[in-house]
């Protein structure tokens, strides 16, 4: 089956400037995630979409950074303006969602994209 | 939040012998921990994973085992291949916040020939 695709892989700017990032996760999955991965670090999660609702953007720098996921599959993250702190890979990652008899949810595997490196210069 | 350590944070081993990763959390309502690997420049991959309500759980050469009294957890890899030379990042999860993953800082394994 086709991944998680993500574009650009590459992009360099310049501080101040406005970026924005792309992904199609893979088909049927209702839930998207948006990490940044710092140089050396484990990724951080800035936002969970659960088809196109905000399940969780506690760790989004919302002065700066907005995603969206309009019609519940592609989702693009927007950062602007950019800051040199930003530098990061940007990773896209989709799960399905799926209840168990009684309301409990149950863990599915979290599939990630190829990521986008940001240079902020 | 959940708070997820790693060490080491890099291990180098001759080939054919062990490599074991450790990590500890805060959160006791704790229940899943997957175990990705990153090959670089390439994305995370889930190679094992472990819920609360067992304490080991093997797949070939790698194992995970799991002490939720002391909120720790480990990978561990026998018999090494270059091929297993990669960042290993473990990560804790919930289930209540809808598995949101909290990530440890990754431990860079070098496997030498």
């Amino acid at each position: 089956e086709a991944g998680v695709a993500q574009s650009p892989r590459y992009k360099i700017i310049e501080k101040r400037q406005s970026v924005a990032f792309w992904c199609n996760p893979i088909s049927g999955h209702a839930t998207l995630y948006w990490y940044q991965q710092i140089l050396g670090q484990g990724p951080k999660l800035l936002i969970q979409f659960q088809n196109n609702g905000v399940v969780d953007d506690s760790q989004l720098p919302k002065d700066r950074f907005s995603a969206e996921r309009l019609k519940g599959v592609d989702s693009t993250l927007k950062i602007q303006p950019a800051k040199l702190e930003d530098s990061a890979v940007y990773l896209c990652a989709s799960s399905l969602f799926s209840h168990l008899a009684g309301g409990t949810r149950t863990y599915n595997e979290q599939f990630f994209g190829p990521g986008t490196r940001l240079t902020v210069l | 939040g959940e708070n997820v350590e790693q060490h080491p944070s890099t291990l180098s081993v001759q080939e054919g012998d062990s490599a074991v990763i450790k990590c500890t959390y805060s959160d006791s309502a704790s229940n899943y921990f997957p175990w990705y690997k990153q090959e670089l420049g390439k994305r995370p991959q889930l190679i094992i994973d472990i819920r609360s309500n067992v304490g080991e759980k093997k797949d070939q050469r790698i194992a995970v085992t799991l002490n939720k009294t002391a909120k720790h957890f480990s990978l561990h890899i026998t018999e090494t291949q270059p091929e297993d030379s990669a960042v290993y990042f473990c990560a804790a999860s919930r289930p209540h916040n809808d598995y949101k993953l909290s990530f440890g800082a990754g431990t860079t394994v070098t496997v030498r020939a």
